[in-house]
């Protein structure tokens, strides 16, 4: 059974630009939660998606969105870059969220210049 | 507001020695409690993970023990290994997010 899978694995942007991050679940699982990690922050909970609904979102501005297709995968969007926007952004799957194990992807490095 | 505390930031431990990591929790809602490890330049990796109404899990070399009165977990890694240098994260989850411990970077030295 495949894994989770990010692309890009690597992104180098300008302050202002916009990106998106692609993520696709492992086959059967219904929900994508988006994390960004730094190291000073840590590991920090960005949104999760269920069979197309957002169900929770964290305490992100607005320039972050994100959205799930039909066979379940995942983009997220940063509108607006900004240096501190620097970070991995890890992907991970379930098959229903809440309390069932949650499988990560290799994570989609982002640099902001 | 940190909701979970890990501890301690970095451990140093002698090959096949016992590895012990821990962490601590405010919210009571939380319903479920697992592990992971990374290793630099990959994601995290789930290690294995518990539920509030067990006391301990073991798989292999590495055991949970939970304490729900106490709101605590930790991380017992057996017979440590120079392969287990990682850094280690506790999460628990409460409405389907995971929140995160700060990580503990683990050294095993051969």
């Amino acid at each position: 059974k495949a894994g989770v899978t990010q692309t890009p694995r690597y992104l180098i942007k300008t302050r202002g630009q916009q990106v998106t991050l692609s993520c696709s679940p492992i086959s059967g699982h219904r929900s994508v939660s988006w994390y960004q990690q730094t190291p000073g922050q840590g590991l920090q909970f960005l949104f999760e998606y269920f069979s197309e609904t957002q169900r929770n979102k964290g305490n992100f501005p607005g320039r972050f969105s994100g959205r799930q297709f039909s066979n379940s995968r995942s983009e997220m969007n940063v509108s607006t870059l900004e240096l501190g926007d620097s970070a991995l952004y890890l992907c991970a799957s379930s098959s229903s969220g809440g309390n069932t194990e949650a499988f990560f992807g290799q994570g989609t490095r982002l640099t902001v210049v | 507001q940190q909701q979970v505390k890990q501890s301690p930031q970095s451990l140093i431990v002698q090959k096949g020695g016992i590895s012990i990591i821990n962490c601590a929790y405010e919210n009571t809602a939380f319903d479920y409690f697992p592990w992971y490890q990374q290793f630099p330049g990959k994601g995290p990796a789930l290690l294995i993970a518990i539920r509030p109404d067990v006391s301990e899990k073991k798989e292999g070399r590495f055991t949970i023990s939970f304490n729900k009165s106490a709101k605590q977990f930790s991380l017992h890694i057996m017979d440590s290994q120079p392969g287990d240098s990682a850094t280690y994260f506790c999460a628990a989850n409460g409405y389907s997010t995971l929140t995160f411990g700060k990580g503990t970077m683990l050294l095993v030295s051969p």
